[in-house]
């Protein structure tokens, strides 16, 4: 079965700085990997996801995720958070006939 | 206007009571999905369906039901609620393709169940 970890509860940084949200998967074959996005009030929005092919993928709002074979990884980064970025971030893995599998959900809060 | 709706946005009720949450979608897409999220668990997948006559159990389905009136609506409904299902309830939707298309959410149910 497929599952999704993602270790970090609750991150906290301050505006301008990087930022780093982890995700760890496990599946057999190669997954589908995307990074959701949960404003306030608001149903999730799809901030990226990988396919296949370069491992790098960009996505909305200036994030990009990561996709490391070896490590099980596809942690999402951005280089400068804005104040709009402070939100609920939820990493899922799927398969071609599986269904999505969501992880616990990263609480983002950006300081002024 | 939003593509996939749900109503009502927020329900309080009591145990024991039936609910159902209504979910639609002006996509075009067949499949549509309803999840539950609950705090420090994620999206959990109660019920989907692939086209108006095709209906599966999610992970959690049990005290759950639903109904795909048509290819636009599907409907999730709780015969006897009990508190433990109050939670955040999402509908999504999805296309038929080759690869594995990205879902797209309503803006959520926010259901009390005293």
């Amino acid at each position: 079965a497929q599952s999704v970890t993602q270790p970090d509860i609750h991150i906290t940084v301050s505006e301008g700085a990087s930022l780093e949200l982890r995700c760890n998967y496990s599946y057999g074959a190669t997954p589908y990997l995307f990074w959701y996005v949960q404003s306030p009030g608001q149903g999730l929005q799809l901030l990226l996801k990988y396919f296949s092919g370069d491992t790098l993928v960009q996505g909305i709002k200036g994030f990009e995720a990561e996709f490391k074979r070896s490590q099980s990884s596809f942690n999402l980064r951005k280089p400068s958070v804005h104040w709009s970025d402070a939100a609920e971030y939820f990493c899922a893995v799927g398969a071609f006939g599986r269904q999505l599998t969501f992880g616990s959900g990263t609480q983002l809060t950006v300081l002024p | 206007d939003a593509d996939v709706t749900q109503t009502p946005r927020n329900r309080i009720t009591k145990t024991g009571k039936r609910i159902m949450l209504e979910c639609s979608q002006t996509k075009g897409h067949d499949r549509m999905y309803w999840y539950r999220q609950d705090p420090g668990l994620g999206l959990r997948l109660i019920y989907y369906s692939f086209d108006v006559k095709d209906i599966n159990k999610g992970e959690i389905s049990d005290g759950y039901s639903v109904s795909r009136q048509a290819q636009a609506k599907f409907s999730l409904s709780l015969e006897s609620a009990i508190p433990n299902q109050t939670a955040l309830y999402f509908c999504a939707t999805s296309e038929v393709g080759q690869t594995y298309n990205e879902q797209f959410f309503g803006p959520g149910t926010r259901l009390t169940v005293l």
